[in-house]
């Protein structure tokens, strides 16, 4: 069964701060990984897609890794801000032509930045 | 304006009652989507549509229905709503052909029935 497993579910840092935010997936056949913000209330906003051949991308202060062998991801935030606050969503795609059908979604990490 | 608008954004709806929940884009998209998202659970795919009066399931269509009379509207309806239907639901978009097919959300509708 395709699964996306994210950890930890929620954090708290400091504002200024970094941190980084882990994915592992059991996907197969994997066709590309996807970043995604969710704002409280809020839809989803794509923030990076990698895929099997990428091994960084980098959106402004947010930085995802993925490493296609282990099945791992990472977004990495710099210099935490305020508005950063949100669940921050994985999603894997298992098929070439990303058809919705086949995108698994993480249950999300909640990420609070406080003062 | 909101590229992917949804409406009505929250709903309070009685057991058996019909709620539909409809959502329009302006991005020019062929490819729309409904999902729902529960606490706990990823989202999970409703219904989705390729072109107009093209429908397909998703994973938990049960209970559900759908239709695409246009290319910018997508409508997802309840035919008697049961509590377990109780959940933020988001309409999305994309093209494949930009990208990486980026799926574009809603703003969410939440529906609770009761």
């Amino acid at each position: 069964k395709n699964q996306v497993e994210q950890s930890p579910q929620s954090l708290i840092i400091l504002e200024g701060k970094n941190c980084t935010l882990q994915c592992n997936y059991t996907v197969s056949p994997f066709s590309n990984l996807r970043w995604y913000k969710q704002d409280t209330g809020r839809g989803p906003v794509s923030l990076t897609i990698m895929t099997f051949s990428e091994n960084t991308k980098s959106n402004g202060r947010y930085t995802a890794t993925l490493d296609a062998d282990t099945k791992q991801s990472s977004l990495h935030i710099t210099a935490s801000q305020l508005s950063d606050s949100a669940s921050y969503i994985c999603v894997v795609s298992s098929t070439l032509t990303g058809t919705a059908s086949k995108l698994t979604f993480g249950t999300g990490t909640r990420l609070q930045v406080t003062l | 304006d909101a590229d992917v608008t949804q409406t009505p954004r929250n709903r309070i709806t009685k057991t058996g009652k019909r709620i539909m929940l409809e959502c329009s884009q302006t991005k020019g998209h062929d490819r729309m989507y409904w999902y729902r998202q529960d606490p706990g659970l990823g989202l999970r795919l409703i219904y989705y549509s390729f072109d107009v009066k093209d429908i397909n399931k998703g994973e938990i269509s049960d209970g559900y229905s759908v239709s695409r009379q246009a290319q910018a509207k997508f409508s997802l309806s309840l035919e008697s709503a049961i509590p377990n239907q109780t959940a933020l639901y988001f309409c999305a978009t994309s093209d494949p052909r930009t990208g990486g097919n980026t799926i574009y959300f809603g703003e969410g509708s939440w529906l609770t029935v009761v």
